[in-house]
């Protein structure tokens, strides 16, 4: 039931920008568009959200198109340490309970290399 | 520094045996959610509490497993009869309701044989 579409696998040199990109076409005007990143045996690690504006912190920037209909994330220097599996989410309600659950894709599997 | 705490980290059993898994989530979260990964079916959400309450458990088998919060710092996973099939890295995650991210766990890796 994932709401997202991302390629499955992409490669990057290390110390380049990686542009990691995301479809959500069925968004809804309220959604925030996620992402998280799970590196080998770790669990998945939050990177960063948004709604309609583009957003940096110290991980990642995230570009949304002014459709909402895809976003990018840009990793600005990646590094090795960057290898992981990158998931796009969009969360989905829970009917009649106001609240939201997190369902994870498939994912892109970047992988940095030196 | 607050972290999501899962134990065991890895669990060996015969099938058949009964499983608990536990989760103490970061101190003041008040959402809990248990996903289950493998490598054919990725990450699957399996139960979601807020306040302790389950709000969502319709990914989670309901013959075998079960999902409780017995207070606020402890989270529980179990199944009874393990099988074969139940084999798989067990994450837990907390977090806010309405805040926007959730701390995942080292997870659980369960093997039966």
């Amino acid at each position: 039931d994932a709401k997202t579409t991302q390629p499955p696998s992409m490669d990057c040199a290390e110390g380049r920008a990686a542009n990691l990109p995301c479809n959500h076409s069925t968004i809804s005007g309220n959604e925030y568009v996620y992402w998280y990143r799970q590196i080998h045996s770790q669990g998945p690690q939050y990177i960063i959200h948004g709604l309609k504006n583009n957003e940096t912190n110290e991980m990642a920037s995230l570009i949304i198109t002014e459709d909402r209909k895809s976003s990018t994330l840009i990793l600005p220097h990646a590094t090795l340490r960057d290898t992981a599996v990158y998931y796009c989410i969009v969360r989905v309600a829970i009917l009649n309970t106001g609240g939201f659950k997190t369902i994870f894709g498939a994912g892109t599997r970047l992988f940095v290399k030196a | 520094d607050a972290r999501v705490t899962q134990t065991p980290r890895h669990k060996v059993t015969e099938m058949g045996q009964e499983v608990t898994m536990r989760c103490q989530p970061i101190l003041g979260h008040n959402t809990v959610f248990w996903y289950r990964q493998t490598m054919m079916q990725g990450l699957e959400l399996l139960a979601y509490f807020r306040n302790r309450a389950p709000l969502d458990d319709s990914g989670m088998p309901k013959d075998r497993f079960s999902a409780e919060m017995p207070d606020a710092t402890l989270a529980t996973l179990k199944i009874q009869p393990s099988e074969p099939r139940d084999s798989a890295v067990y994450f837990c995650a907390s977090g806010y309701r309405g805040n926007t991210e959730a701390f995942f766990g080292q997870g659980t890796r369960l093997t039966v044989v």
